[in-house]
């Protein structure tokens, strides 16, 4: 395995641009999802993908943010119309469903914002 | 909905003593616990995971966690700490019906010193 991959892993950008991330899970990982960390706390959910699917979307996930995964492969998360209230680390997560609750996630990188 | 509490937001330790970094967990549903490590400027590493059966679950790096479903409790322990341990630890939660987003507790970070 290569690991989730996760690009860019910095990104500085003035608020109002929008910003767009990637991430690459781990081959053959049906299950993708992005968290939020901002500086002392844990990750929170924000989405998740099962193959191409997006079947969950958190609260925290305002109108401004869209995800996809085309072809269940990589994802993007595009952030429109920055706010600095957006700087924080986004965290790309993957797995493959075994059985029944059973997947465990394996996080990349993370890609970290910061909105001037 | 499931919560979780780290109680301690830093432990400072001397290398080659004994840690215990605490977690508890609040859930109406069965769940499955976590721990992850996350070292300076970089992603989460699995450290273990409890999913069932035996309630001593052995990690990497020499680390191991006990659930006590009475308490809700899921403590990290290490019987001797290296300087390269220093890291933040978080604890997280996911049901185990089959939706298995995780909840992460706000981390411990470990300060191990010489």
């Amino acid at each position: 395995d290569t690991g989730v991959s996760q690009d860019p892993r910095h990104k500085i950008t003035k608020r109002g641009q929008n910003v767009t991330f990637r991430c690459d899970p781990i081959s053959e990982h049906n299950r993708l999802y992005w968290y939020r960390q901002t500086l002392g706390q844990g990750p929170e959910f924000l989405t998740y993908f099962q193959n191409e699917a997006q079947l969950e979307k958190s609260r925290l996930l305002s109108d401004r943010f869209s995800a996809e995964r085309p072809k269940g492969s990589f994802s993007t998360l595009e952030i429109q119309r920055t706010e600095q209230g957006d700087s924080a680390m986004y965290l790309c997560a993957s797995s493959k469903l075994r059985g029944f609750g059973t997947d465990t996630q394996y996080f990349g990188p993370g890609t970290r914002l910061t909105v001037l | 909905a499931q919560s979780v509490t780290q109680l301690d937001s830093q432990v400072p330790v001397f290398e080659e003593a004994p840690v215990e970094l605490r977690c508890n967990y609040s859930s109406s549903v069965s769940v499955y616990l976590f721990w992850y490590v996350q070292y300076p400027n970089q992603g989460l590493q699995l450290l273990l995971k409890y999913l069932s059966g035996s309630t001593l679950v052995k990690g990497i790096n020499g680390f191991e966690a006990e659930f006590n479903k009475s308490q809700t409790s899921f403590h990290l322990r290490k019987p001797s700490v290296h300087i390269s341990d220093t890291a933040e630890y978080f604890c997280a939660v996911s049901e185990s019906s089959g939706y298995s987003t995780l909840t992460f507790g706000k981390g411990t970070m470990l300060l191990v010193s010489p």
